[in-house]
């Protein structure tokens, strides 16, 4: 199975930059997530990762370190609509498809 | 991207009863279907995996006999929450997985379950 660890909540104020980590362990990698979720809504999709490095699409970027074990999804201009829960989901070799989810960081964008 | 719809996105029971929530693949075969749920606060948390024509497997904790998958085609996955009670009531989310495109990334809009 995973670990997967993410801070519960982060604060950031209007067109600022913010970084939220994941930190994960698992028997059989094969894939990172990152989710955007709003209150009362489905999560949708930002991100995949499989190999290292960095990944950008628009203001939101996601870093993997396999060897670490270590993710981190950055968002940049941070606008307010951006206020969500940020989940963090790894994908196992073993289990196409299935995925664990960490807890979920709540992102406050402040004006 | 494609498109998964989830039916129906609110509903509320009496205690006791059932319901079913329906997961369609709108644009593509899914061959495989996922299906979370998610209490208040908390992250989405696996219960079974569907899989089109055979029995679907479940997780740790999961009643399978309370919890009745169905997924008797390549676009349409069932649950069935039987003899519902007040600790039921959650938010109940499909993903469903096809072959173009990346397994994981995409789910339905999600059905609110409320057993009073």
């Amino acid at each position: 199975g995973q670990n997967i660890d993410q801070p519960t909540e982060m604060t950031a104020t209007e067109g600022a930059i913010v970084q939220i980590n994941c930190t994960y362990q698992t028997s059989g990698f094969n894939g990172l997530f990152w989710y955007q979720q709003h209150a009362g809504e489905a999560p949708t999709f930002l991100s995949y990762n499989v190999l290292d490095g960095l990944e950008e699409k628009g203001r939101f970027s996601s870093f993997l370190s396999r060897s670490k074990g270590y993710s981190y999804l950055l968002l940049k201009e941070l606008q307010m609509k951006d206020s969500a829960s940020y989940l963090c989901a790894v994908r196992d070799r073993d289990s196409w498809g299935k995925l664990q989810f960490g807890a979920g960081t709540q992102v406050v964008v402040t004006p | 991207g494609a498109v998964v719809s989830q039916h129906p996105s609110r509903v509320i029971c009496k205690s006791g009863t059932s319901v079913k929530i329906e997961c369609r693949s709108l644009d593509f075969q899914a061959t495989t279907m996922f299906w979370y749920r998610q209490f208040p606060k908390q992250s989405l948390m696996l219960m079974a995996t569907s899989n089109e024509g055979s029995k679907a497997t479940y997780e740790q904790g999961v009643e399978k006999d309370k919890f009745l998958i169905n997924h008797a085609s390549l676009t349409l996955s069932t649950l069935t929450v039987t003899s519902a009670h007040p600790e039921d009531s959650s938010f109940y989310i499909c993903s469903a997985d096809g072959d173009r495109f990346i397994p994981g990334a995409f789910f339905g809009q999600g059905t609110r379950l409320t057993v009073v």
